[in-house]
């Protein structure tokens, strides 16, 4: 089975930062990579789709690059409302996730 | 409006059953698989199961498997998930997904979610 494997697990960073977040896969897995933000209490939001396509209604601040085995989530600019868990997927395969908290 | 709603939600003893529903609306349900990811608390994302359209074909995690059994009734747009013989390693929060139209087999990801039910497996 594929493992995905996250880091940072915890980020500090402030609003306004560019923040990075990091995936590996265990083999190769192309371009099959989804990005998650979920907030507490909240179920998982679709952010990237296929590595680096947005999904409809997210924000530009996100984008998504990388294929194979290691895969990049990246936000330009924190803003208060990005301070969450992100999540990234290959079909049944999550990463641990990476929370993004206040510095 | 695409809603994933789900209902069942509750407190059962070790051993005991569940069955949590996922009613869904806003689109086409019978055109989408299905799956259950879950959640324990403080914890990451852990796919459960999945559903094709028809409910011909079903899979499951190693963790659940001659436990829990997915079903679907199209006709009533409701997605469903029987928990059996429950464990306490089984307590979290319980998401229903769907998948986009052309990523169905092998290959997917989730572009809506319900809003979770929390099951709890405690004496």
């Amino acid at each position: 089975d594929i493992q995905m494997t996250q880091s940072p697990s915890t980020l500090s960073a402030s609003v306004g930062d560019r923040v990075a977040i990091t995936c590996r896969a265990s083999q190769s897995i192309n371009s099959w990579l989804a990005w998650y933000q979920q907030r507490p209490g909240k179920a998982p939001k679709l952010l990237i789709y296929k590595a680096s396509s947005l999904e409809s209604g997210v924000s530009s601040r996100f984008s998504g690059s990388g294929s194979g085995t290691e895969f990049t989530l990246t936000i330009s600019s924190l803003q208060p409302d990005d301070f969450a868990t992100y999540y990234c997927q290959h079909s049944r395969a999550f990463g641990q996730g990476t929370k993004v908290e206040i510095k | 409006e695409v809603q994933l709603v789900e209902s069942g939600r509750g407190l059962v003893q070790p051993g005991g059953s569940l069955r949590l529903s996922c009613a869904a609306s806003g689109f086409m349900f019978s055109s989408y698989w299905m799956h259950w990811v879950r959640q324990a608390p403080g914890k990451g994302l852990v796919w459960v199961s999945r559903i094709n359209i028809d409910g011909s074909s079903t899979n499951y995690a190693d963790s659940v498997k001659g436990r829990f059994t997915i079903s679907r009734d199209n006709a009533k747009n409701t997605l469903y998930l029987q928990m059996n013989s429950l464990r306490a390693e089984d307590t979290a929060v319980y998401y229903c997904a769907r998948v986009p139209p052309g990523y169905s087999s092998g290959l997917y990801y989730f572009d809506y979610w319900g809003q979770g039910s929390l099951v709890t497996v405690s004496s």
